[in-house]
Parts: structure tokens; sequence; C-alpha cells
């Protein structure tokens, strides 16, 4: 089956800095890769997501960029804000199936 | 707020008993899952449903059980075999046409075996 791995899990970054998250995943059949954001004691949101067919995706100050050689896939977040601070989830799905396989997720913190 | 409700917010459960956690949707989606949350593993999948009347288990079913008798629901229960029950649980639907359909969540419920 599908294995995500996520790096790293915790990162600090300041205010108005870049921060990366990446992840790996196992099955060259998953064709989809969503973001999830989640802030402390509330659920988790999709922020971005990527299909395979896809290499790149920006909304405002994120980005995810896949690369499915390698089978890793990215989200960038520019000029980073205090609300960015969150734990944040990468996903994939293999192509036909109807679970989502996540990796073990991203303390993000945002110093002022 | 979502369209995915749970219920309770807090459960509180001596060792030994059974306690049932509801989801309902009104979106009208298929799909329901399951999932354990703990501190540093990420969503593990408990259990998934596709369909009224059928459900799979998922990575980590073992002392969990389901039942998805009506579209809009799926309550899931944590069995007294459950080792170690604790953890924040969410549920979550998607519709089903469609593979790159958003997943939404529930508010979750924080399970505690006292």
């Amino acid at each position: 089956g599908e294995n995500v791995e996520q790096h790293p899990s915790t990162l600090s970054v300041q205010e108005g800095d870049s921060a990366v998250i990446k992840c790996t995943y196992s099955d060259s059949a998953s064709n989809y890769f969503p973001w999830y954001k989640q802030e402390l004691g509330k659920r988790p949101q999709l922020i971005i997501d990527i299909r395979s067919n896809v290499g790149e995706k920006k909304d405002q100050r994120i980005a995810v960029t896949l690369n499915k050689t390698a089978k890793h896939f990215s989200l960038h977040i520019t000029e980073t804000q205090p609300e960015d601070s969150a734990v944040y989830f990468c996903a994939a799905r293999i192509q036909g199936a109807q679970k989502l396989v996540f990796g073990q997720g991203t303390r993000l913190t945002i110093n002022p | 707020d979502g369209g995915i409700t749970q219920s309770p917010k807090y459960l509180f459960r001596k060792e030994g008993q059974n306690v049932t956690l509801s989801c309902e949707q009104n979106l009208n989606h298929d799909a329901m899952y399951w999932y354990r949350q703990d501190p540093g593993q990420g969503l593990r999948l408990i259990y998934y449903s596709q369909i009224v009347n059928d459900f799979q288990k998922g990575d980590i079913a073992e002392g969990y059980s389901v039942s998805r008798e009506k579209k809009e629901s799926f309550p899931l229960t944590v069995t007294s075999a459950q080792k170690n029950p604790t953890a924040f649980y969410l549920c979550a639907s998607r519709a089903w046409r469609g593979a790159y359909n958003e997943q939404f969540f529930g508010p979750g419920t924080r399970l505690t075996v006292l």
C-alpha cells in the first residue's frame, strides 16, 4: 500500500520568511496530493491540492510542487504570518482508491 | 460549519466500557471516514464506508466497530478491546464521484479513558 513520509516534524521560522515542508510517497499510482492545515483544537482544512498531471500550483502565498519521477511533493509558504502557525499534513491518494494516506504532520511556528 | 458534525466534543470513559461517537453529515456525501489522531502520528484511518450498509477496515480497526445504516450517519464504537483509546477522533466525508473531490472533516471528539 501507499506510504507517505513528511519532514520536518517541527519547523520554526521568522515572520516574513518562507517555510517549506516536504513529503515523499511510495506508490507511483498515486495521482492526488492534498495539503491540510490544522489549527490548535480545530479540524483539518484543505488549503491546496495538486493532481499528478500538474507540476506546480499556486494560491496567493501558498504553492505546491510535485516531482513524479522522484515521488515527492512540497508545500511552500512565502511571507509567513503568525496565523500560519499550525500543524500541516500532506496526503496522497492512489488512483481508483477511496482513501487518503496522510503524512505524520509538521508543526509550523511563526516567530514574530 | 462545514456540514459535518460530531458529538460529543469531549467524552470520558471508564476502562471496560464501550462508547459510541456520533458523526452526521448533510453534504449528501457517499463516502465517510473515521480517523484517530495521536500526537506526532498524523491521521490514521480506522474505518471507511463508501455506501450505505458497507464499510471497510482501515489501518487500525482492531478494537473499533462501525455501522452505516443511513447515508448521513457513520457512528464509531470504541470497544473495551481497544487498549489505548485515549485520542482525538475525526470523522470525514467526501462525494463519491470524482477522483479529486475534497475530503471534509468534522470538528472531532476528544476521548479520554479514566
